[in-house]
């Protein structure tokens, strides 16, 4: 089946750095989505991208399609302590109306 | 702003009994979502509906698990009878569109016991 996997699985950086993460699939999607989760609540939407190659911004947060359409990457810049979290891509293929998560990749920030 | 309500945020119940979980999605979308979280499967589909109409529960253990949207307010979740193994965040998820992203409720966190 497809399968979404996403690196690293936790990271601990320095506040004001710079973070980077992406998810890899075996399948190619026509959609990317990026969601962030705090403890105790669900995933909140942060990025959506519809188009390989497709770079979209919202403020700190830059998350890119990749050309191959079969991964996605997202940056955080100049984080800060409330960055802490689970951040999850999902992506779809066409022809379906799913969305597969992956696994998460766990975010501490040292202040 | 708009938001997923889910209720109950919390249950414990006994294995072998019923439970119910309601999702009221935001206003005017008519995709729903149902996902199930645990540490071990991570975020899980179960099923989604689509203008009301279930377009794929393949997700879900069929004997025990049902899903249904008795209105275009009202999406549930019923586990009968329900196991140990079913513990785990139950997440609601609305969208406008099938092509779009869509925002997720506050869950509810089940314990059997």
């Amino acid at each position: 089946g497809q399968q979404l996997n996403q690196s690293p699985q936790s990271m601990f950086i320095q506040e004001g750095e710079d973070v980077s993460m992406n998810c890899t699939s075996s399948s190619i999607f026509n959609t990317w989505l990026w969601y962030k989760q705090d403890p105790g609540e669900g995933p909140v939407l942060l990025i959506a991208l519809y188009k390989a190659g497709e770079l979209t911004s919202n403020g700190r947060l830059t998350a890119q399609f990749g050309i191959t359409r079969k991964d996605s990457f997202l940056n955080i810049s100049a984080s800060i302590p409330s960055d802490v979290g689970i951040y999850f891509c999902a992506g779809r293929t066409s022809g379906t109306y799913k969305y597969i998560f992956g696994t998460g990749t766990r975010l501490k920030v040292l202040a | 702003d708009a938001r997923v309500t889910q209720t109950p945020r919390h249950k414990v119940t006994e294995m072998g009994q019923e439970v119910t979980m309601r999702c009221q999605p935001i206003l005017g979308h008519n995709t729903v979502f149902w996902y199930r979280q645990t540490m071990m499967q991570g975020l899980e589909l179960l099923a989604y509906f689509r203008n009301r109409a279930p377009l794929d529960d393949s997700g879900m253990p069929k004997d025990r698990f049902s899903a249904e949207m008795p209105d275009a307010t009202l999406a549930t979740l019923k586990i009968q009878p329900s196991e140990p193994r079913d513990s785990a965040v139950y997440f609601c998820a609305s969208g406008p569109a099938l092509n779009y992203g869509y925002t997720f409720g506050s869950g509810t966190r089940l314990t059997v016991v």
